[in-house]
């Protein structure tokens, strides 16, 4: 079975620019997060999705938004894009939204923001 | 702030030794933890996940939970260079469940 997909692998922009990053969960898994992890940190938690509905948000501004479609894959969208925001971004996907839910990671996109 | 702290490392042991990799975490509502290795310029994946007080073995690797002390920890035994990476630390709370991860700790095994 596949796993966790994102696109693209490696994104390169400019501040003020605007980017959308995709993520496919594992087939069956209803639940998508998306994390931040800059370099020589833990991964940063930005939203969860679960049957498309938000159900947390992180410490992010609102530059930030995500959202979930009825296939259950997703799309983080990042707007004014600023030189901090240049990070590894991970979708994580899992079966249910509950406490004992082990998410599994994709691949994650590598964004540079000059 | 709910935070999850690890033994900063880098952490350095003999091929064969006994790896062990230490987590602290504030959330008194966290329920439960999950460790997870991520090599250089790769994502994290799943080595644990453990719930209950205790130990949770598999293969070369325990886990052990203790809610009292708010400690969590990973041991590897007979430790291989293939081992070597970064080891992160995850509890699970919040509305969405989501985790919370230390900073990490650099682990290298060396032959």
């Amino acid at each position: 079975d596949a796993g966790v997909t994102q696109s693209p692998t490696h994104l390169i922009k400019t501040r003020g620019q605007h980017v959308t990053l995709r993520c496919s969960p594992i087939s069956g898994h209803k639940s998508v997060s998306w994390y931040q992890q800059v370099l020589g940190q833990g991964p940063q938690f930005i939203f969860q999705y679960y049957e498309k509905e938000e159900r947390g948000r992180g410490n992010f501004p609102d530059r930030f938004s995500a959202r979930q479609f009825p296939n259950y894959s997703s799309e983080l969208n990042v707007n004014a894009l600023l030189l901090g925001d240049s990070a590894l971004y991970l979708c994580a996907s899992s079966l249910e939204a509950g406490y004992a839910e082990t998410q599994y990671f994709g691949p994650g996109t590598r964004l540079l923001v000059l | 702030q709910k935070e999850v702290e690890q033994n900063s490392g880098p952490l350095s042991v003999p091929e064969g030794a006994i790896a062990s990799l230490n987590c602290t975490y504030s959330d008194r509502g966290s329920q439960s933890f999950f460790w997870y290795r991520q090599y250089s310029g790769k994502s994290p994946e799943l080595i644990m996940s453990i719930y209950s007080n205790g130990d949770k073995e598999d293969g070369r690797f325990t886990a052990q939970l203790n809610k009292a002390s708010q400690y969590v920890s990973l041991l590897i035994r007979d430790s291989q260079p293939s081992d070597s990476a970064t080891y992160l630390c995850a509890g699970s709370s919040g509305s969405a469940r989501q985790l919370t991860f230390g900073s990490g700790t650099q682990l290298t095994v060396l032959p």
